[in-house]
C-alpha cells in the first residue's frame, strides 16, 4: 500500500494564483520529498524535508512538515502555466524502507 | 537527468516473451531502483541494487528478475511478460548524503506494451 496520498488528485487554477497540495503518511518518517512529473517524463527531485524541520523554502515553493498529523503540504506560489505537471510525495521511512511515493496531485494552470 | 539512460524507450512485445529493459547511468552512484507506474497506483518499487551483484525485491517483484554486474547498469527482466506488466518503467539512481539514501534521480522511463 501506498505510504504517502496526495490531496487533491487534481487541481486546475489561474496562472498568478497560488497553488496547495496536501499529502498524508502513514509511519513514521526520517524526511519527505516533493517530486515533479511533466506528461511524458522522469520524476524531478524539487525539496526535502527532514522530520525534524517545520518548513523550507524554495524559490516559489514552500514546504511544510507536520509529524504530528502526519502530513505535509506543497505551496506554489504565483504560479505559472509551466508548473502544470503531476506532483508527488515521498517519504523515506524510519524503518530503513526505500522512498514510498503517493499517487500524486495533477496541477493544471491555466493561461 | 543525472546521466541515467534508458533502453528502449519503447517497445511492444507478446505474451510470454522474455523481454529486458536497460538503465544505464555514467556516475557511479550505488544504489538503483527499477518503479512501474500505473494510474491509481503511482509509482511502485519493483527491484532496489545496494551495489554490485547485491539486489532485492520491492513491493510488486513478482514476474521480474534483476541484474547488475557492473555498477552502470542495471537490467530488468520480465521472464514471461504478461499483459499486466504493460506500464510506464522508471530507473532511478540515489544520491547518498550523510551515509543515508536521499533524493532520488529518475531516468525518462520506458513504455512498456505487452499483447
Amino acid at each position: 500500500s501506498q505510504q504517502g496520498e496526495e490531496d487533491p488528485q487534481a487541481l486546475s487554477i489561474q496562472e498568478g494564483e497560488n497553488a496547495t497540495m496536501n499529502c498524508s503518511y502513514k509511519t513514521s518518517i526520517n524526511n519527505l520529498q516533493w517530486y515533479r512529473q511533466n506528461s511524458g517524463r522522469g520524476l524531478v527531485h524539487l525539496i526535502l524535508i527532514r522530520s525534524n524541520e517545520r518548513e523550507k523554502h524554495s524559490g516559489r515553493l514552500r514546504v511544510t512538515l507536520d509529524t504530528s498529523k502526519k502530513s505535509s503540504s506543497l505551496l506554489i506560489t504565483a504560479s505559472r502555466a509551466a508548473d502544470t505537471a503531476s506532483y508527488f510525495c515521498a517519504t523515506d521511512g524510519t524503518s530503513g524502507s526505500r522512498l514510498t511515493f503517493g499517487e500524486g496531485t495533477q496541477l493544471t494552470v491555466n493561461p | 537527468d543525472a546521466g541515467i539512460t534508458q533502453s528502449p524507450r519503447h517497445k511492444v512485445t507478446e505474451t510470454g516473451t522474455p523481454v529486458t529493459l536497460r538503465c544505464h547511468q555514467t556516475e557511479n552512484h550505488r544504489y538503483m531502483y527499477w518503479y512501474r507506474q500505473d494510474p491509481g497506483h503511482g509509482l511502485r518499487l519493483i527491484h532496489y541494487s545496494y551495489g554490485v551483484k547485491d539486489t532485492d525485491k520491492g513491493e510488486v517483484s513478482d514476474g521480474y528478475s534483476v541484474s547488475r554486474s557492473k555498477t552502470e547498469d542495471f537490467l530488468l527482466t520480465l521472464e514471461s511478460a504478461t499483459s499486466s506488466q504493460t506500464s510506464v518503467y522508471f530507473c532511478a539512481i540515489s544520491a547518498v548524503k550523510g551515509g543515508g539514501r536521499e533524493t532520488q534521480y529518475f531516468g525518462p522511463g520506458t513504455r512498456l506494451l505487452v499483447l
